[in-house]
């Protein structure tokens, strides 16, 4: 167990529709990190915050957006989704947002979108 | 489980022989590589790590190389075990240390 939980685990909506996932890091990160896992891309970044801001943007859709909460948690929206959104989305924690460190990573958040 | 779906390069190796994974990195200004384990269902796992002033480092029965003129570094699992089957991905990250850049991942299958 790496200490990040995310919800919920399994998510099927139709296309159009918009979709909230959840993260909480673990306890003492301060950055959480967004990644896309899809069939034909592996692992993708999108986004990253630490401590409330944002602090790096990967390949992240403008229909996609994040936040992380004063309590650290964070939210990844989904909206007008595609059939081609459909992919596991992990959330990933670190103490620092900048200095070398592994990341621990959550289960995942598998997204289907018919 | 769902990275099992994807279109990876796969490793058959003998249960109790040496393997070896090989990941291209292509941006000369990362100085920091991790080795992570994806297990079927589940997230990505830590397993080692390497700066870049070094070109070896020995965990339990991993070893990391990197070779920095060709960009390219590799994990070696000796004595493979059945436990050892999933997806490996190598990672690496910028000096500015704000994003970990994932490989294509390998699949690693372990035979009895």
């Amino acid at each position: 167990d790496s200490g990040v939980t995310q919800t919920p685990k399994h998510l099927i909506t139709a296309t159009g529709q918009r979709v909230t996932l959840r993260c909480s890091p673990r306890s003492g990160d301060l950055s959480v990190y967004w990644y896309q896992q899809s069939l034909d891309q592996g692992l993708q970044f999108l986004i990253q915050y630490y401590n409330g801001e944002e602090r790096a943007k990967g390949n992240i859709l403008e229909r996609f957006s994040a936040q992380q909460f004063p309590d650290l948690h964070s939210e990844l929206n989904l909206s007008s989704l595609e059939l081609g959104d459909s992919a596991l989305y992990f959330c990933a924690s670190s103490l620092s947002g900048t200095k070398a460190g592994e990341l621990f990573f959550g289960e995942g958040s598998r997204l289907t979108v018919l | 489980g769902e990275s099992v779906g994807l279109h990876l390069p796969t490793l058959s190796v003998q249960e109790g022989d040496n393997s070896i994974i090989n990941c291209a990195y292509s941006n000369s200004a990362s100085d920091y590589f991790i080795w992570y384990k994806q297990e079927s269902g589940k997230g990505p796992q830590f397993i080692i790590d390497i700066r870049s002033n070094m070109d070896k480092r020995q965990g339990q029965r991993v070893t990391v190389l990197l070779n920095k003129t060709v960009k390219h570094l590799s994990l070696q699992i000796a004595a493979t075990q059945p436990g050892d089957s999933a997806v490996y991905f190598c990672a690496e990250k910028d000096l500015a240390g704000n994003k970990l850049t994932f490989g294509g991942g390998t699949r690693v299958l372990v035979k009895p």
